[in-house]
């Protein structure tokens, strides 16, 4: 099984500001990582696959980067409706067995 | 726009058997894509179970493989999860999802449905 990791577990930022946050794969998923959102009482919702294309509506303040084992997912300038959990997600093994990150929970500070 | 609903009990008896199904409407499930079932429990991540074509072919989390048979209905447009032998651990919110092929993300999913094993 391939273990995703995110950090950090909590991130604090002002509105405005910058966020980072991280997901390492436990052995390599090429490109294959997709991003979700999720705001609580609400399924996730698909930001970024393919580690770095953006989903139909998505604002472009989000983007991902990165490959093998290393991912990020950057926002450039926080509004208030982006303060949530966000969870990466891999796909890259055969037979499929997809697993899912731990979460960064985005919270205001 | 695609939608998926998923439907069932909200509570299970432990060692009974956990069943839901998933309608799907604005798109045809026999046109193609993998249907897809994930959880996740109170207050943690994220958990997929198994996954489905429109033909029948189906895969299976390892981990939940022994209990898990997900099967579809082409001609009522929906899928359906079957979980046997329940117990507490069992207790999610169940989500259905749409992923466009095996090796794919999830790009459209359910608003979930509560499931809790209690006696």
């Amino acid at each position: 099984e391939i273990v995703m990791t995110q950090s950090p577990a909590t991130l604090s930022v002002s509105p405005g500001e910058r966020a980072t946050l991280s997901c390492r794969a436990s052995q390599s998923v090429s490109s294959n990582l997709a991003w979700y959102q999720q705001k609580p009482g609400q399924a996730p919702r698909l930001l970024i696959y393919g580690a770095s294309t953006r989903a139909t509506g998505i604002p472009a303040r989000f983007s991902g980067s990165g490959s093998g084992t290393e991912f990020t997912l950057t926002i450039s300038s926080l509004q208030s409706e982006d303060f949530a959990v966000y969870y990466c997600q891999q796909y890259n093994n055969w037979p499929p067995e997809y697993t899912f990150g731990q979460g960064t929970k985005l919270e205001i500070k | 726009q695609v939608q998926l609903q998923e439907s069932g009990p909200g509570l299970v008896k432990p060692s009974e058997t956990l069943s839901l199904t998933c309608a799907v409407s604005g798109y045809s499930i026999s046109s193609g894509y993998y249907w897809g079932w994930i959880r996740q429990p109170p207050g943690k991540g994220l958990e997929w179970i198994g996954s489905i074509y429109h033909s029948g072919s189906t895969y299976y989390n390892p981990s939940l493989k022994s209990r898990v048979t997900i099967s579809v209905d082409t001609s009522k447009n929906q899928f359906s999860l079957k979980l046997s032998s329940v117990t507490a651990a069992d207790t999610a919110v169940y989500y259905c999802a749409r992923h466009l092929g095996i090796i794919s993300h999830f790009d459209y999913w359910g608003q979930g449905t509560l499931v809790t094993v209690s006696s």
